[in-house]
């Protein structure tokens, strides 16, 4: 069954730390993987997306990894920012269908001054 | 540059009442089309998909269908609506194939 799992389900932290967010995936033949940034009462924004060649991609301040191997994916937030509390959802696309699109569930990110 | 709109931004309707949520898209031709649900604190949940103007595929049996009238226009609608259709409607783009999808701002929809 194609199942895209994110951890943790929520997360706090303070303002100009780190963090980084899992996403393992059970999704097969695999074609990509996004990662979105979802904004309260918003549509999710893509922020990464990542073939199955590619191990990492950089977007200002995230960086997403991709271990096609072990199936997992991480996105690290470097010196987090109030802005950065959303929630982040990791998207798994397979091969075999266009419309083939699995969804995590997401974490919600807070940062505090 | 594409954009997409969605309208009502949110909605309050009883129990019972017609829906009828519209998505447009701009700046594109021949997209794939989505319309999603989401739950309070819940994942997205694909409602339905279109390849094309007439074409709909539904993912999730329900009370709700939809309609592609135009090529850049997509609906969802529900003849009765039932407390358990309240949540964040999300319409969606992307070109043909398994490639990014753009989405809209979305309508609160709550069901009295």
């Amino acid at each position: 069954k194609n199942q895209v799992e994110q951890s943790p389900q929520s997360l706090i932290i303070l303002e100009g730390k780190n963090c980084t967010l899992q996403c393992n995936y059970t999704v097969s033949p695999f074609s990509n993987l996004r990662w979105y940034k979802q904004d309260t009462g918003r549509g999710p924004v893509s922020l990464t997306i990542m073939t199955f060649s590619e191990n990492t991609k950089s977007n200002g301040r995230y960086t997403a990894t991709l271990d096609a191997d072990t199936k997992q994916s991480s996105l690290h937030i470097t010196a987090s920012q109030l802005s950065d509390s959303a929630s982040y959802i990791c998207v798994v696309s397979a091969i075999s269908g266009t419309y083939k699109y699995i969804f995590g569930t997401g974490t919600r990110l807070k940062v505090l001054a | 540059s594409q954009t997409i709109h969605q309208w009502p931004a949110t909605l309050v309707q009883p129990v019972g009442s017609p829906l009828s949520l519209e998505c447009t898209v701009e700046g594109t031709s021949n997209p794939n089309l989505y319309w999603y649900r989401q739950a309070a604190g819940r994942g997205l949940q694909l409602l339905f998909y279109s390849v094309g103007i007439g074409q709909i595929s539904s993912e999730v049996p329900q009370n709700l269908s939809a309609s592609r009238p135009q090529d850049r226009q997509f609906i969802l609608s529900s003849k009765k609506l039932l407390l358990s259709d309240s949540g964040f409607y999300l319409c969606a783009w992307s070109i043909q194939g398994p490639y990014e999808q753009y989405f809209g701002p979305g309508t609160r929809l709550t069901v009295t």
